[in-house]
């Protein structure tokens, strides 16, 4: 069966520190893979996809970026950390025709100080 | 922008009653699906409902589409305490292999 694994499962960084954040899907191959962002009380705001090895697109030109260095392996990243950037950080994987069934992992708690 | 919005934002009742959440979209769709999000946790993907079907049931969940009044809902009979949660409708966009999500409902269910 598949899995997703994200970690760390809460972050507190200060303004200006850089961010790292993974995510990895166990059990299947080839997935797609995302990152949704919700802020408190919103819904969730698609920041970057990912439908293969390199292959990033990214939704919101903010100070973030993705990386996908292996195939099952989802990295969001930031050099610099804005208090803006404090939420519930979501990774997401599906794969196939029904690429819009999307199972999603625990998430990370980011809050910046 | 997302595509859709769910109603109400928030909803509370007891055990054993009925809970009925909306959601409308703007745009026509192949597909809408509704996820559950329990507190702090990741969303959990409960059902798809297809533009050429108008209801669908799986255990105490119904899902109704409307595709001319472009909405649908989300009927949870008999409710739990454990069915308390934040349920999101979730369309696709039109172009890319991206989801749109409403705000959600947050439904309390008190024993």
């Amino acid at each position: 069966s598949q899995t997703i694994h994200q970690w760390p499962a809460t972050l507190v960084q200060p303004v200006g520190s850089p961010l790292s954040l993974e995510c990895t899907v166990e059990g299947t191959s080839n997935p797609n893979l995302y990152w949704y962002r919700q802020a408190a009380g919103r819904g969730l705001q698609l920041l970057f996809y990912s439908v293969g090895i390199g292959q990033i697109s990214s939704e919101v030109p903010q100070n973030l970026s993705a990386s996908r260095p292996q195939d099952r392996q989802f990295i969001l990243s930031s050099k610099k950390l804005l208090l803006s950037d404090s939420g519930f950080y979501l990774c997401a994987w599906s794969v196939g025709r029904e690429w819009y069934e999307q199972y999603f992992g625990p998430g990370t708690r980011l809050t910046v100080t | 922008s997302q595509q859709g919005e769910e109603d109400p934002q928030a909803l509370s009742i007891q055990e054993g009653e009925n809970a009925t959440m909306n959601c409308s979209y703007k745009t026509s769709i192949n597909n809408l699906q509704w996820y559950r999000q329990n507190s702090g946790r990741g969303l959990v993907h409960l059902i798809l409902i297809r533009s050429n079907e108008r209801e669908k049931h799986s255990g105490r969940l119904r899902v109704t589409l409307d595709t001319s009044k472009k909405s649908s809902s989300l009927l949870i009979t008999a409710s739990r305490a454990a069915d308390t949660a934040s349920y999101f409708c979730a369309t696709v966009r039109n172009s890319g292999y991206a989801l749109n999500f409403g705000k959600g409902t947050s439904l309390l269910v008190t024993p």
